[in-house]
């Protein structure tokens, strides 16, 4: 059974710093990973779109990447700022109509 | 812009008054899911749904049930509701095709006392 890990589950940097979330899988047999984001009580937003066959995505200050052999992911966050204060899940699927599997998330605290 | 809305953003209910959770999407997408967030657990899959009038548990389907006479609504009942139902209710789409995102609509809080 997929098993996703994301530590720490909280993390609080000073505005403008460089950050690194994690994200691990146990079975390293998926068809793609996802990294979403969620701001409080509200839904999941899809920021990121890696397939098995890709080894990073990026959009903006945001980069993904994937070692599938290893069973991780991380996501880049460059020059964070107070408005990426949020909580970060990945998430991934184990074939092309599989459900997802989700981590708990990390929530994020940009300090001003 | 794919939209995924939810029929309520809160909701309160009482014990044993059975509760419709109404989640529509406007990207005419094959999948849907149902969705529940607690902390602590993180998301957990309780049903979804690869067609209309298609249905298939997810992991934790006890107590709900679901119904998709339409393609673009997917519907969450909880036929008895129960205290341990208070929950975020969280209703996504994508399309059936390989390596395409899931979108996620705004959520529904639900109470029940």
């Amino acid at each position: 059974k997929q098993e996703v890990t994301q530590i720490p589950a909280a993390l609080s940097v000073p505005e403008g710093e460089n950050l690194v979330l994690n994200c691990s899988f146990t079975d390293s047999a998926i068809y793609n990973l996802q990294w979403f984001r969620q701001d409080p009580g509200k839904g999941l937003t899809s920021l990121l779109l890696i397939q098995s066959s890709q080894r990073e995505q990026t959009s903006g200050r945001l980069n993904a990447s994937l070692d599938k052999s290893s069973g991780r992911s991380t996501l880049y966050i460059a020059a964070s700022q107070p408005g990426d204060s949020a909580t970060y899940l990945c998430a991934v699927r184990g074939g092309a109509n599989s459900k997802l599997t989700f981590g708990k998330g990390i929530t994020l605290s940009v300090r001003p | 812009d794919v939209k995924v809305t939810q029929s309520s953003r809160y909701l309160v209910k009482r014990t044993g008054e059975k509760v419709f959770l109404e989640c529509v999407q406007d990207m005419d997408h094959e999948n849907m899911f149902w969705y529940r967030q607690d902390p602590g657990l993180g998301l957990r899959l309780i049903y979804f749904s690869y067609d209309v009038k298609m249905k298939e548990k997810g992991d934790i389907p006890e107590g709900y049930s679901v119904s998709r006479e339409k393609k673009e609504r997917f519907s969450l009942i909880l036929e008895s509701a129960s205290t341990n139902q208070t929950s975020m209710y969280l209703c996504a789409s994508s399309p059936n095709r390989a390596g395409y995102e899931q979108y996620f609509g705004p959520g529904t809080r639900l109470t029940v006392t």
